[in-house]
């Protein structure tokens, strides 16, 4: 069954605390992307990565880390440094080139602070 | 930074009435991209559009690029109530994707 898996689907955290965010493809996809949407919003970019071991900032990097040790796994890091953190993450993967790419967008995860 | 503004930010019409979402930019777009996200989902791509005026068609939906690739729209003909979520327009750059504010849907049975 391919596609892309986020975990957990609810996540709580503590004031301090530091979190992680589980995203996991098998569609062989080279590029990943982390997005963030609050009530009512649209989507920003938090991070992206074009190929294992290599990521960008987006436009809302600030207070995330990631990492992309593996294709298939693009984990995101919620710190205590990220004053805002309650809204809906969505990871994505893209295919296509040219031109003709297409994003497909895991189910999320939505975070509340405690 | 390259914006997308879509409107309207919401609509709501009567089952069987048509609804049209518009996506504009102040530059020229190589591409635009609509998606679909259910209440409590996650977005689901629609079409891309690359060319200048292109029109395509998905059964009730029609999507349509502008002749100066700098505005797209998205018209549903007689809404039904699986057509209720919040649709979004998308350009792409070099791996970088920006996202309109989105236009929520209502349908009313």
């Amino acid at each position: 069954d391919g596609g892309i898996t986020q975990s957990p689907k609810y996540l709580f955290r503590k004031e301090g605390q530091n979190v992680t965010l589980s995203c996991e493809q098998n569609l062989n996809h080279d590029a990943m992307y982390w997005y963030r949407q609050d009530p009512g919003q649209g989507l920003r970019l938090i991070y992206y990565s074009q190929i294992v071991n290599d990521f960008q900032k987006g436009d809302i990097a600030e207070g995330y880390s990631v990492s992309r040790e593996k294709k298939e796994s693009f984990p995101l890091t919620v710190t205590s440094a990220q004053k805002n953190p309650t809204a809906f993450y969505l990871c994505a993967s893209r295919t296509g080139s040219g031109g003709r790419e297409t994003q497909y967008f895991g189910p999320g995860t939505r975070l509340l602070v405690l | 930074g390259q914006q997308v503004m879509q409107i309207p930010q919401y609509q709501h019409v009567q089952e069987g009435e048509d609804f049209t979402t518009y996506c504009n930019s102040s530059t020229t777009l190589s591409n635009i991209q609509w998606y679909k996200q259910r209440p409590g989902g996650h977005p689901v791509f629609l079409i891309q559009l690359v060319k200048s005026g292109e029109v395509k068609k998905q059964k009730r939906l029609t999507f349509q690029f502008g002749e100066a690739k700098k505005n797209s729209s998205l018209h549903i003909t007689a809404t039904q109530t699986t057509d209720v979520g919040t649709y979004f327009c998308c350009t792409s750059g070099t791996y970088k994707y920006i996202f309109g504010t989105g236009t929520r849907l209502k349908v009313l049975a």
